[in-house]
């Protein structure tokens, strides 16, 4: 069946630096892909999505390139801040799903001052 | 402002007692979900409605019940059945891209605590 696979957390980085979070799938279709964030206490908010091969999300400085090749779609951000501290949750949909999005375990990420 | 409602925010209930939590949505979504969410660990479906008078059981559907008779309300009961209900339970609807995908929007979700 279809999964998700994201790196563990938390990653700590300092105010400032490049952020990478990783996000590998596995389907049997054509999926789209999507990175949601979660402040603490609150629900999931999208925060950028792709619907094909190639295709590129970005959003508040975050970017996420669609690679069929090597079934990913990686997160990054050029310079995070403390306010982007949350938690991070890759997924992805696809017709074979059964209207079922399948989950990332969720990265959570800590900005340091 | 068009949006998912879960009410209340905070919830308590005593062991052994049933509780439903309450999700509205005026997005005019088909499909709605209830997933729960325990400290530290990412989503677990719990149920999930393609259409109103239909609904299917998740992965972790024992302990719990849906109804869906309209197409804006999607309640969750918490059963005493439930053998470790406390936890943080998100509801979500969601559109279909027209691509066979469902992007999903989420509402604030409800902690419940069973002491």
């Amino acid at each position: 069946g279809d999964s998700v696979t994201q790196m563990e957390g938390p990653v700590t980085l300092s105010e400032e630096a490049f952020l990478t979070i990783n996000c590998t799938y596995t389907a049997t279709g054509y999926p789209s892909l999507f990175w949601y964030v979660q402040y603490p206490g609150e629900g999931l908010q999208l925060l950028l999505k792709a619907t094909k091969a190639d295709d590129k999300g970005s959003n508040k400085g975050f970017e996420a390139t669609y690679r069929k090749e090597t079934t990913s779609f990686h997160l990054e951000k050029g310079s995070v801040q403390v306010s982007d501290s949350a938690v991070y949750f890759c997924a992805l949909s696809e017709g074979d799903s059964n209207y079922q999005l399948i989950w990332g375990a969720g990265t959570k990420l800590i900005i340091k001052p | 402002d068009g949006g998912i409602t879960q009410s209340p925010k905070y919830l308590f209930r005593k062991e052994g007692q049933n509780v439903t939590l309450s999700c509205e949505q005026n997005l005019n979504h088909d499909a709605m979900y209830w997933y729960r969410q325990d400290p530290g660990q990412g989503l677990r479906l719990i149920y999930y409605s393609q259409i109103v008078n239909d609904f299917q059981k998740g992965d972790i559907a024992e302990g719990y019940s849906v109804s869906r008779e309209k197409k804006e309300s999607f309640p969750l009961t918490v059963t005493s059945a439930q053998k470790n209900p406390t936890a943080f339970y998100l509801c979500a609807s969601s559109i279909d891209l027209g691509v066979g995908a469902q992007e999903a929007f989420f509402g604030q979700g409800t902690r419940l605590t069973v002491v």
